[in-house]
């Protein structure tokens, strides 16, 4: 079936450096999609969305990176703080509400 | 503003038994969304459900089935429980057609 994934595991960063998390899509067709961050013992947060009709969008601290070409999505978060520290899942909307979401990349911050 | 909210926190249930859990979206909102997170995976879509009606499902069995209450507020109930059922149940709401942003705390299952 359709799966979304994720090119690391694990990522550690240095406080204050940028941190750029990757998903790949598989279907071709998917024309929404979400970042979420969850921390320990809470539930996935929502930071950022979106959709097929751009290449790009900017939050506050995070940017997302859209390429249709290769079905890659990116997260990049600047000036990476000890708060930022979590779980970050990409999901894909594959219509009728459904998200198909990555095995998640845990961020870690080093002092 | 009051979040989505789930209950219980946790719940041990052993093998074959039924176990139900409930959640209640963020005020206005009348969609919910059923997801499984077992240890070590992403999230699965279970079950949506919008004005009382199921409107979509994922890949698990009939013993997977929940409703949705006049309030919005939904239940989760899986029947003859199997080990393999152990995970982290979590619950978010939205008002569609957009997607679900807000999740709650999720309800730990631990089947003995």
């Amino acid at each position: 079936g359709e799966s979304v994934g994720l090119h690391l595991p694990t990522l550690s960063v240095q406080e204050g450096d940028n941190s750029i998390i990757n998903c790949a899509y598989s279907n071709s067709a998917s024309d929404y999609f979400i970042w979420y961050k969850q921390e320990s013992g809470k539930g996935p947060q929502f930071i950022i969305d979106i959709r097929s009709n751009m290449d790009k969008r900017q939050g506050q601290r995070v940017t997302v990176l859209l390429n249709k070409t290769v079905k890659h999505l990116s997260l990049q978060i600047a000036a990476t703080q000890p708060g930022d520290s979590a779980v970050y899942f990409c999901a894909d909307n594959q219509g009728a509400q459904k998200l198909v979401f990555g095995q998640g990349t845990r961020l870690t911050i080093n002092p | 503003e009051a979040g989505v909210t789930q209950s219980p926190t946790h719940l041990i249930k052993t093998r074959g038994q039924q176990a139900t859990l409930r959640c209640s979206p963020i005020s206005g909102h009348t969609s919910v969304y059923w997801y499984q997170q077992a240890l070590g995976l992403g999230l699965q879509f279970l079950l949506w459900y919008d004005e009382g009606e199921e409107r979509n499902r994922g890949n698990f069995p009939p013993r997977f089935s929940g409703r949705q209450f006049p309030n919005y507020s939904s239940e989760l109930n899986v029947n003859a429980l199997e080990l393999e059922d152990s995970a982290l149940y979590l619950c978010a709401s939205s008002l569609p057609p957009r997607a679900p942003r807000f999740f709650g705390p999720g309800t730990r299952l631990t089947v003995l």
